[in-house]
């Protein structure tokens, strides 16, 4: 089956750093990735669609200087957290579609993010 | 775009009782309706998923029935096992934009041995 892999999976940073989170897809190309973030008792939210060789699309709200995106290769798309403070600690989701119709999501395990 | 609702946000059941999870969406254009466990700290799972060309689709203590007029579909758990508690998600896609998913809050299922 497809296999969505996230690193770190789990990050503890200090207030002003940048952390830089990597999704891969395993055993199949993906052109477009889409980030979510997800606070504790909360759902998924989509961030950005993230698109091999071109710019993410970002969703509303969420600020494309602070969380760049990066899908450089066929099977690799990367989240930077620029600056990060206390409030963008946060579990961070990646997931990749399926060919077809459908598009059934891949996920990856996803990062803890952390920011004292 | 989107908006996908989901209720009810908990829900506590007995083990082996049935325990049902709806959802409605707002954009025509989706015919994509997976449904996700998600446990604490872990990716979602997806358990069922029904796409709009079906009325209902079942997997053992699992089923998913899809009503496109009025844009709701919903989530049958029968049989019920404390292994079934965790937090269940809804979503909702169109063909259109690499599957692009909208979720619902989701519901956290608790059952009681």
């Amino acid at each position: 089956g497809a296999v969505v892999s996230q690193h770190p999976s789990w990050v503890i940073c200090k207030s002003g750093t940048s952390v830089k989170i990597e999704c891969r897809s395993l055993d199949f190309q993906a052109t477009t990735m889409f980030w979510y973030r997800q606070f504790p008792k909360q759902s998924l939210m989509l961030m950005a669609t993230s698109n091999e060789g071109s710019k993410a699309t970002y969703e509303q709200g969420v600020e494309k200087d602070k969380f760049l995106i990066n899908h450089a290769s066929l099977t690799l798309s990367t989240l930077t957290v620029t600056s990060a403070h206390p409030e963008d600690s946060s579990f961070y989701i990646c997931s990749a579609p399926s060919q077809g119709r459908y598009n059934e999501q891949f996920f990856g395990p996803g990062t803890r993010l952390t920011v004292l | 775009g989107e908006n996908v609702e989901q209720h009810p946000s908990t829900l506590s059941v007995q083990e082996g009782d049935s325990a049902v999870i709806k959802c409605t969406y707002s954009d025509s254009a989706s015919n994509y309706f997976p449904w996700y466990k998600q446990e604490l700290g872990k990716r979602p799972q997806l358990i069922i998923d029904i796409r709009s060309n079906v009325g209902e689709k079942k997997d053992q203590r699992i089923a998913v029935t899809l009503n496109k007029t009025a844009k709701h579909f919903s989530l049958h758990i029968t049989e019920t096992q404390p292994e079934d508690s965790a937090v269940y998600f809804c979503a909702a896609s169109s063909g259109t934009n690499a599957g692009k998913s909208t979720f619902g809050d989701g519901t956290t299922l608790t059952v009681k041995p």
